[in-house]
């Protein structure tokens, strides 16, 4: 079953860039790697999405290694709204489903 | 506008009955999920649909039940058989299965066993 492994929290300041690392156990050849971002008592919203290499959009970039056994969502000059859980979702065992395990909780001080 | 909506917001239940979370998307996706949140807490996957009339049991499927009787809609019934309901359940849908398009999430149903 492929499982996700990511630190349970993190802590910094505002202004400073945030690089929060994921580690996916067995992913598939044709999976994507995707996070996510949720504040609290609401739903998860996509950030971003890559297969390898880097990807940059306007909130963050996504550094995936050649091997894909991991990714770094970097998000930079973090402000107090960035304060959230995110989370990189993997396909489980069936293909087609999608578990989000338990996320890094970001808490971004002043 | 398009988009995934929760009802009801916030459900009470009492301990024994059952009761049924409702899940829409206009987005024309094929698969849809339901996940629980429990406080602190990451999600925990359900169940998952990836076409009409077809579903599939996650993680955590004992006490529930679901149906997709349409494309567009996704209900979870919560039955008597789950001992610890009170949680936040949210529902999502994606365009096609898996990971490699972008998932919607509805706001959430948060359901308290009174």
């Amino acid at each position: 079953l492929a499982k996700t492994t990511q630190p349970i929290s993190m802590d910094s300041y505002e202004g400073q860039e945030v690089n929060i690392t994921c580690s996916h156990n067995n992913i598939a050849t044709n999976d994507y790697i995707t996070w996510y971002q949720q504040f609290p008592s609401q739903g998860p919203r996509f950030i971003i999405q890559g297969y390898k290499t880097k990807v940059t959009n306007e909130v963050a970039s996504l550094f995936i290694p050649a091997d894909r056994k991991s990714s770094t969502l970097s998000l930079p000059r973090v402000s107090l709204s960035d304060t959230a859980v995110y989370y990189c979702p993997v396909k489980g065992g069936n293909n087609n489903d999608m578990r989000f395990g338990a996320g890094t909780r970001l808490t971004v001080k002043p | 506008d398009g988009g995934i909506t929760q009802s009801p917001k916030y459900l009470f239940r009492k301990e024994g009955q059952n009761v049924t979370l409702s899940c829409e998307q206009n987005l024309n996706h094929d698969a849809m999920y339901w996940y629980r949140q429990d406080p602190g807490q990451g999600l925990r996957l359900i169940y998952y649909s990836q076409i009409v009339n077809d579903f599939q049991k996650g993680d955590i499927a004992e006490g529930y039940s679901v149906s997709r009787e349409k494309k567009e809609s996704f209900p979870l019934t919560v039955t008597s058989a789950q001992k610890n309901p009170t949680a936040f359940y949210l529902c999502a849908s994606s365009p096609a299965q898996g990971l490699n398009t972008e998932a919607f999430f509805g706001q959430g149903t948060r359901l308290t066993v009174v």
